[in-house]
C-alpha cells in the first residue's frame, strides 16, 4: 500500500538555524510527492513538490530532493526564520487515478528568536 | 489571487444534529476534495468530486454525504453527528490530473457537543 512516514515533533530551532525534517514513503507505483504547511489557523499551502526521482522541489528557501533509492523526501531549509513556524505535512499522490492525496502525519515546527 | 472558499468557518451543533458545510473551488478548478482533521491528527480523505461526479471515496461514514453542483461548489452535508465528528473539515481543488497539486481552503472547525 501507499503510505507517508514523518519525523515526530515538535521540532525546535533557533532562529537561523539549519532545518532537517524526514519523510520517507512507500508506494507501489511512480508517486509525486509534495510537502504541505500549516500556519496556525489556516489550511494546507503547497510549499513545494516533485513529481519524478532526483527532481528537486524548492520554494521560499525550502528544498526537499526526490529520493527513488532511499524513498525519502526530507524537507531542508538552510536558515529558518520565526515566521516558519508551522506544521509540515509531506504527502504523497500515488497517481493510481484517485486523484487524492495521503498525508504523513506532520511535523510542528518551532523557531524561536 | 482568489482562493478556496470555505463556510462557514466554525460550527457548534449537538449530537444528532445535521450541518452543511461548504466549498467554492478557485475558478476553473473542476476537482473537489474533502479531507477531515481531528485533533492532532494528520488530514483524512473522505471524498472527491472532478466534474461533477463523484470519483475517489476514501473514510467517509455513510451517516455523511456530498455533491458537487453545477458551479462547481461543494457541500457536505453530515447527519445524526457523534461526538467525534468534531473536528477540521478541509475542502481542496485542483484542475483536475495526476500532478495537479491541491489548493486549500482554511477549513471549517466543527465543534459537536
Amino acid at each position: 500500500g501507499n503510505s507517508v512516514t514523518q519525523m515526530e515533533g515538535p521540532v525546535t530551532l533557533s532562529e537561523e538555524a539549519f532545518l532537517t525534517i524526514n519523510c520517507t514513503y512507500t508506494a507501489t507505483g511512480y508517486p509525486s510527492l509534495f510537502w504541505y504547511v500549516q500556519y496556525p489557523g489556516e489550511g494546507l499551502q503547497l510549499l513545494l513538490k516533485a513529481t519524478k526521482a532526483d527532481d528537486k522541489g524548492s520554494n521560499k528557501g525550502f528544498e526537499a530532493t526526490y529520493r527513488k533509492e532511499t524513498t525519502s523526501f526530507h524537507l531542508e531549509k538552510g536558515s529558518v526564520q520565526v515566521s516558519d513556524s508551522a506544521v509540515y505535512f509531506c504527502a504523497l499522490d500515488p497517481l493510481d487515478s484517485s486523484y487524492k492525496l495521503i498525508f504523513g502525519s506532520g511535523t510542528r515546527l518551532l523557531v524561536r528568536p | 489571487a482568489a482562493g478556496v472558499i470555505q463556510s462557514p468557518r466554525h460550527l457548534i451543533k449537538e449530537k444528532r444534529e445535521t450541518a452543511t458545510l461548504k466549498c467554492y473551488p478557485i475558478p476553473r478548478h473542476d476537482t473537489v476534495y474533502w479531507y477531515q482533521q481531528g485533533p492532532g491528527q494528520d488530514p483524512q480523505f473522505l471524498i472527491s468530486f472532478y466534474e461533477k461526479m463523484q470519483s475517489d471515496k476514501g473514510s467517509i461514514p455513510d451517516r455523511f454525504s456530498a455533491q458537487q453542483f453545477s458551479d462547481y461548489h461543494s457541500e457536505l452535508n453530515m447527519s445524526s453527528l457523534e461526538l467525534g465528528d468534531s473536528a477540521l473539515y478541509f475542502c481542496a481543488s485542483s484542475q483536475g490530473g495526476p500532478n495537479s497539486p491541491l489548493h486549500f481552503g482554511n477549513g471549517t472547525r466543527l465543534t459537536v457537543t
